[in-house]
């Protein structure tokens, strides 16, 4: 299993535009969680899903931020209209009990 | 609420040298806690948990529901000790993790 796996790895864009980060969740695990990592906040919790459906998201910053899970082997962060502040390392991870694995991560610059 | 603190963002230290991170929690109910680990070019990973009451790679890590921490310790560091260091609790039965704001470890030669 190649583990949790994110895409893009790197994605530079400009204020104004939109951003999809996409996750795909160890087979099997039925809890995934998107985290965003900053220096000045460390991980923060922004959303996550049981078996598709969103549980918490109050972590999510403000309305420009969304998130979806169609499927059991596909998620998407989506930020629109980005902005500066939204520059940081994107996680997304999966588990199917305490442990929770973690993809790459996504590393977004908004200029 | 939930909360983790770990006070100090980064500690050097010398190769041999005894380590202590800290990690302090709040949370009215019985805590999980964790140590994760983000090694330089690899994945958020964990380390150790305090159920299982292991020693991971030297390190050890015991819950103090006293004084509500659980900080990681290792009596003699090594080089490739250096890494990010976040501990994390579990709140309830939804395998949500709370974590601190992590600490970077550096081990010098």
């Amino acid at each position: 299993d190649a583990g949790v796996i994110q895409s893009p790895r790197h994605e530079v864009t400009e204020m104004g535009q939109e951003v999809t980060l996409r996750c795909k969740p160890i087979s099997g695990h039925d809890y995934l969680f998107w985290y965003r990592q900053t220096m000045m906040r460390g991980l923060e919790l922004l959303i996550y899903f049981n078996n598709n459906v969103p549980i918490d998201d109050s972590g999510m910053p403000e309305d420009r931020f969304s998130a979806k899970m169609p499927n059991a082997s596909f998620s998407t962060l989506k930020i629109q209209p980005s902005e500066p502040r939204d520059s940081a390392v994107y996680f997304c991870a999966s588990s199917w009990s305490f442990e929770q694995f973690f993809g790459p991560g996504t590393r977004l610059t908004v200029l | 609420a939930q909360r983790v603190t770990q006070p100090e963002k980064l500690l050097s230290v010398f190769k041999g040298a005894p380590v202590e991170l800290k990690c302090n929690y709040s949370y009215s109910g019985s805590p999980e806690l964790f140590w994760y680990v983000q090694y330089s070019r690899q994945r958020l990973q964990l380390l150790l948990r305090h159920i299982s009451r292991e020693s991971i790679k030297g390190f050890t890590a015991d819950l103090n529901n006293g004084e509500t921490s659980f900080h990681l310790k290792k009596p003699f560091a090594q080089e490739e000790d250096s890494a990010m260091y976040y501990c994390a609790l579990l709140t309830g039965a939804n395998s949500k993790l709370t974590f601190g704001k992590g600490i970077t470890l550096s081990v010098r030669p």
